[in-house]
């Protein structure tokens, strides 16, 4: 039973590359989300999707994009890293329903030099 | 959109203490609420959570939380916190009739020493 599952789960990237970050759940969930983690900062929401084919901004999506082209792939894309992009990146789905709980992935650990 | 707030960002306790970690949200429509828990190195994992019915639930651990309406709050508590209940607690709310984005808390760094 694998959940969620977040690839890569560290990575180092110079400033001006870019990447995807791949999100997989096998849950069959509605809702998927993307957040940063930041010390101090808690976690903050960068785009979520609803359903397939869809997504939605969130709270920073400033320099990041995200794909939901099959039900359980979300894909959060870097086009252009900057340092202030540095962060642990944990990826979630939860079913569509009341007070359904978030399933977390493991995190993917960046950092932009 | 919604929001959270949690204070006293960084808790020490000894074992055994008595443990209130406090929640305040703005929403005025109707809220899911969850409590979630960090520990080191691991992603977040459901503490507990309240969308209708009794305003005091219980979850994992010994952990219980209570839903104030009139307050926007959702207080988490444990009566006797053990070593390994060091972690980070996070409180959120989604409003299902409403955007449906889970906003976050900034965590409550907890800390229980032996």
């Amino acid at each position: 039973n694998a959940g969620v599952t977040q690839t890569p789960k560290f990575r180092v990237l110079k400033t001006g590359q870019s990447m995807t970050l791949l999100c997989a759940q096998d849950m069959n969930h509605e809702y998927m989300y993307w957040y940063r983690q930041d010390p101090g900062m808690g976690l903050r929401l960068i785009h979520y999707s609803v359903g397939e084919g869809t997504t939605a901004k969130g709270e920073v999506p400033d320099g990041y994009n995200v794909s939901r082209l099959k039900k359980q792939n979300f894909l959060l894309g870097l086009e252009s890293a900057a340092p202030s992009q540095t962060s642990v990146y944990f990826c979630a789905s939860r079913p569509q329903g009341q007070g359904a709980p978030l399933h977390f992935g493991n995190g993917t650990r960046l950092t932009v030099t | 959109a919604q929001s959270v707030s949690q204070h006293n960002h960084h808790v020490i306790l000894s074992e055994a203490a008595s443990l209130e970690l406090g929640c305040n949200y703005s929403y005025g429509g109707t809220v899911n609420l969850f409590w979630y828990v960090q520990y080191p190195g691991q992603h977040l994992q459901l503490l507990l959570k309240y969308f209708s019915g009794d305003p005091l639930v219980k979850g994992i651990k010994g952990f219980e939380a209570e839903f104030i309406k009139s307050k926007f709050s959702f207080n988490l508590r444990k009566p006797s916190v053990q070593w390994s209940d060091t972690a980070e607690y996070f409180c959120a709310v989604n409003a299902p009739y409403g955007n449906n984005r889970l906003a976050f808390g900034k965590g409550n760094q907890v800390v229980v020493i032996p």
